[in-house]
């Protein structure tokens, strides 16, 4: 059965510092698809990132940054120079190629971006 | 272009009534997730529809909940003799049926309250 954890509940810090929010998946696929998602305080879940299991290179996407590496089952994401709009709960997600795709999602982490 | 979009975005009940919740998803999207959020977690599949057809519906919690896509657009869950254990919000997100591009997006959700 597939399982994403994200240990981090919350996570606080001051503006234009960089954080990083953990993920670590779990799933007997081969292929795999991973995902990070934004769910801000008006409850709209944003997409973010897709990743798939054969592409291990690391993406930057202007201030985000994510990080995969399949030998620790690890998709971190990483904020450089945080926002005060950056504060939302982030939620880290994978879908198997051979389900219907549904995703699971981990618990989130709470970001609280301080002025 | 739109987005997917639910209604009711709150809907209050009481204990033992019927509720129906409706999508409408992004045009052109084949298939279709409803998703169940409690506070403080992350969303839970419930169902997946590939055009008219409920594809997986593993996730359903027991029989009072169902849903239905006639038309293959516009689908709707029905939770029969609320309970208060059924109040969270429901989402649902819709995509593309191509491997690689079936990203799921999401709706706003609808948060349903059982008294």
């Amino acid at each position: 059965a597939q399982k994403v954890t994200q240990a981090q509940t919350e996570i606080s810090v001051v503006e234009k510092e960089d954080v990083t929010l953990d993920c670590v998946y779990e799933t007997r696929d081969t292929t795999y698809y991973l995902f990070w998602y934004k769910q801000p305080p008006s409850g709209e879940l944003v997409f973010l990132i897709r990743r798939n299991s054969f592409d291990e290179q690391n993406e930057i996407s202007g201030r985000y940054s994510w990080n995969f590496q399949k030998s620790t089952s690890s998709f971190n994401f990483t904020i450089t120079a945080s926002q005060v709009v950056d504060s939302a709960v982030y939620f880290c997600a994978l879908s198997e190629a051979g389900s219907a795709r549904q995703l699971t999602f981990g618990s989130g982490t709470q970001l609280t971006v301080l002025p | 272009g739109a987005g997917v979009s639910q209604t009711p975005s709150n809907k209050v009940t009481e204990k033992g009534k019927y509720v129906e919740l409706r999508c409408d998803p992004i045009s052109g999207h084949t298939a279709l997730y409803w998703y169940r959020q409690s506070l403080g977690q992350g969303p839970e599949f419930l169902i997946y529809f590939q055009g008219t057809g409920a594809a997986d519906d593993s996730g359903l919690p027991n029989d009072r909940f169902f849903a239905v896509r006639p038309e293959g657009s516009v689908s709707t869950l029905k939770i029969q003799r609320t309970e208060r254990g059924d109040s969270a919000v429901y989402l649902c997100a819709s995509s593309s049926s191509n491997p690689g591009t079936d990203t799921q997006y999401f709706g706003p959700g609808t948060r349903l309250t059982v008294l």
